[in-house]
């Protein structure tokens, strides 16, 4: 139940395309949905975050999209680059006040092509 | 966004020693800190829980005593992999967090044992 998955694992798009992955969770108790960035041989980064109180958040080319129903999350890139080319992880947590209890998903590695 | 540094980078020893990786948070105090493992391609696995000035909290599977964790500061966490052999070689990354559910990650510490 504190399993988190996430796919595809590896995605393969053109320059300027959509890049869209998704993340599914079993535990309704999850309350935070962050998804990070990590380039090889770097820690991940945070890029962008959602909680179920809203359905989509943009910043910039990047957009969460939440599904609480259905339980899913996805993360779209648009406009994809080839510096968007890394390695991205969705995760869930049950939220306080020290961020604790994070669950990671397995990863999906994007190659954006010039 | 908030930084947390590591150190160092990369480590090679010899088996049978033991090997200190540093954890900083540079602008921010960090009320807990978190200590992660990443085999090549997968995902990150935590091994253990630290708030300042309390022992760490580890996940099952991850021996305490092979895996010293000290957090001494807001500002300063250690992990300490006691007696080194060539399986304990991977990706260690410390994330810290002191606000809702934010946890900002290291650029992680690559650990050959030889």
């Amino acid at each position: 139940q504190q399993q988190v998955k996430q796919s595809p694992q590896s995605l393969i798009v053109q320059k300027g395309g959509i890049s869209i992955i998704n993340c599914a969770y079993e535990n309704t108790a999850f309350d935070y949905f962050p998804w990070y960035q990590q380039f090889p041989g770097k820690g991940p980064a945070l890029l962008i975050a959602i909680r179920p109180d809203v359905s989509e958040k943009k910043e910039g080319r990047f957009t969460i999209s939440f599904n609480k129903s259905a339980k899913q999350f996805s993360l779209h890139i648009m406009d994809s680059q080839p510096g968007d080319s890394a390695t991205y992880f969705c995760a869930a947590s049950i939220g306080d006040n020290y961020g604790q209890n994070f669950v990671f998903g397995p990863g999906t590695r994007l190659s954006v092509l010039p | 966004g908030a930084v947390v540094s590591q150190h160092p980078s990369r480590v090679i020893c010899k088996s049978g020693t033991s090997v200190k990786i540093e954890c900083r948070s540079l602008d921010f105090q960090a009320t807990t800190m978190f200590w992660y493992r990443q085999f090549p391609k997968q995902s990150l696995m935590l091994m253990a829980t630290s708030n300042e000035g309390s022992k760490a909290t580890y996940e099952q599977g991850v021996e305490k005593d092979k895996f010293l964790i000290n957090h001494a500061s807001l500002t300063l966490s250690t992990l300490t992999v006691t007696s080194a052999h060539p399986e304990d070689s991977s990706f260690y990354i410390c994330s810290a967090s002191s606000r809702g559910n934010e946890q900002f990650f290291g650029p992680g510490t690559r650990l050959t044992v030889l």
